[in-house]
């Protein structure tokens, strides 16, 4: 089935640190979302994107839908030890089904 | 609000037999369920769209007669792995959505089912 791309595959970084993270498609979505995923676990919705440009914040998350409605990027600002975990982005063709696509995630270890 | 449950959280089997996994939407009634498959260290892969009272559509390569799904109620979906096989193996996550088209896919805690 079709993935999104999402970069880097995944990050080692020290307490403190920003992040960011990407993702891009080839086709157009009309909502992208990013969600997060401890081991074990179902993901966790953290920010939803439903509008081209759009730039929505979410405590120390920052997320924003590219103007081409084809990628999406995720900041985490001043990273704490429970930001470990796996973050995926998701689009949203819209219409008549609600069906996800995934994007490849991203593994955040962020040392103390 | 909208809390998804999965049972069993975890399952191991014997190859060849058939296991069954739970997605029960707790404070909620869900038109739509969706299920997932997830590898170790891969992504989430969408196996199937559930709808109350209808078949369920499978997604391309997925064999609908291997993965048998049935949406009864409004609150519970069920997955039936048949004639499991190690490949099988695999993490299954369930998601739920409240009610109308364009509302939040709430997910459940995930199954894992190893299969010997």
């Amino acid at each position: 089935g079709q993935q999104l791309n999402q970069s880097p595959q995944s990050m080692f970084i020290q307490e403190g640190e920003d992040v960011s993270m990407n993702c891009t498609s080839s086709s157009i979505f009309n909502t992208w979302l990013w969600y997060k995923q401890d081991p074990g676990e179902g993901p966790v919705l953290l920010i939803a994107l439903y509008k081209a440009g759009e730039l929505t914040s979410n405590g120390r998350l920052t997320a924003q839908f590219g103007i081409t409605r084809k990628d999406s990027f995720l900041n985490i600002s001043a990273s704490i030890p429970s930001d470990v975990g796996i973050y995926f982005c998701a689009g949203l063709r819209g219409g008549a089904t609600n069906k996800l696509i995934f994007g490849t995630g991203t593994l955040l270890a962020v040392q103390p | 609000g909208a809390v998804v449950s999965q049972h069993p959280s975890w399952v191991i089997c014997k190859s060849g037999t058939s296991v069954k996994i739970e997605c029960r939407s707790l404070d909620f009634q869900a038109t739509t369920m969706f299920w997932y498959r997830q590898f170790p260290k891969q992504s989430l892969m969408l196996m199937a769209t559930s709808n109350e009272g209808s078949k369920a559509t499978y997604e391309q390569g997925v064999e609908k007669d291997k993965f048998l799904i049935n949406h009864a109620s409004l609150t519970l979906s069920t997955l039936t792995v048949t004639s499991a096989h190690p490949e099988d193996s695999s993490f299954y996550i369930c998601s739920a959505i409240p009610g109308h088209i364009g509302d939040e896919q709430y997910f459940g805690p995930g199954t894992r089912l190893t299969v010997t």
